[in-house]
């Protein structure tokens, strides 16, 4: 089975912090996601990548970045964290693109900024 | 915005059948329709997705109108463990990428 793993599953962040959360995947997928997702909004894409070293914005970029130096790794950094970014941060993998296939979810990482 | 509308949430008796509705009457004859679920603290699941024919898979069955302006997905024994948030969207062509547009999904509750 397709394991999405997501490193923490809640933080708690002062505003101003810099936030790594790291998704790893074990299934060689080239195509990785972010998004967030906040109550009565479903989930948001921020940032997706169809291969190493790409990277392309979502809906919702404004505010983070992110870096795929390994194929199975892909992380989403926020550089000057802020109470609004308080949610929930889901990473997903898939084997095809343009989200013509099946989407595999990590647990997710509950983010708290104070 | 979410091309689709569902309810905000259902009711079903444990071992009946769900029928999960969902509106979809601006999409376009090449965009599909997937359905993914969230059980509560993980992450979402993918159920099943379509174009124009009736899927079936070992999760569900998903049956979509001639005209395509709505689908319904068919749980046919629920249990407990299906309690869950259903998520129905269309699969949209944006700025030359496809992306899947999520709404707020269907609450959907299984009782003993």
């Amino acid at each position: 089975d397709v394991k999405v793993t997501q490193s923490s599953r809640y933080l708690v962040k002062r505003t101003g912090e810099k936030v790594f959360l790291e998704c790893v995947q074990d299934m060689d997928h080239e195509n990785m996601f972010w998004y967030r997702q906040d109550p009565g909004l479903g989930l948001r894409l921020i940032y997706f990548s169809y291969d190493v070293k790409m990277k392309e914005k979502g809906d919702i970029p404004e505010g983070y970045s992110v870096s795929r130096e390994k194929k199975e790794r892909f992380s989403l950094i926020l550089e000057s964290a802020s109470t609004n970014q308080t949610s929930m941060y889901l990473c997903a993998s898939s084997h095809e693109r343009g989200f013509t296939g099946e989407l595999f979810f990590g647990e997710g990482s509950r983010l708290t900024v104070l | 915005d979410a091309k689709t509308t569902q309810p905000p949430s259902m009711d079903c008796a444990e071992g009946r059948a769900a029928n999960l509705p969902c509106n979809h009457s601006t999409i376009s004859g090449n965009e599909y329709v997937y359905w993914y679920r969230q059980i509560h603290s993980q992450g979402p699941q993918y159920i099943i997705h379509g174009l124009k024919n009736n899927e079936t898979n070992e999760m569900a069955s998903l049956i979509i109108t001639e005209d395509r302006k709505s689908s319904t997905l068919i749980l046919p024994h629920a249990t407990l463990r299906d309690t869950a948030v259903y998520y129905c969207i269309v699969r949209t062509l944006m700025d030359s990428n496809y992306q899947l547009i999520w709404g707020a999904g269907t609450k959907l509750i299984i009782k003993p």
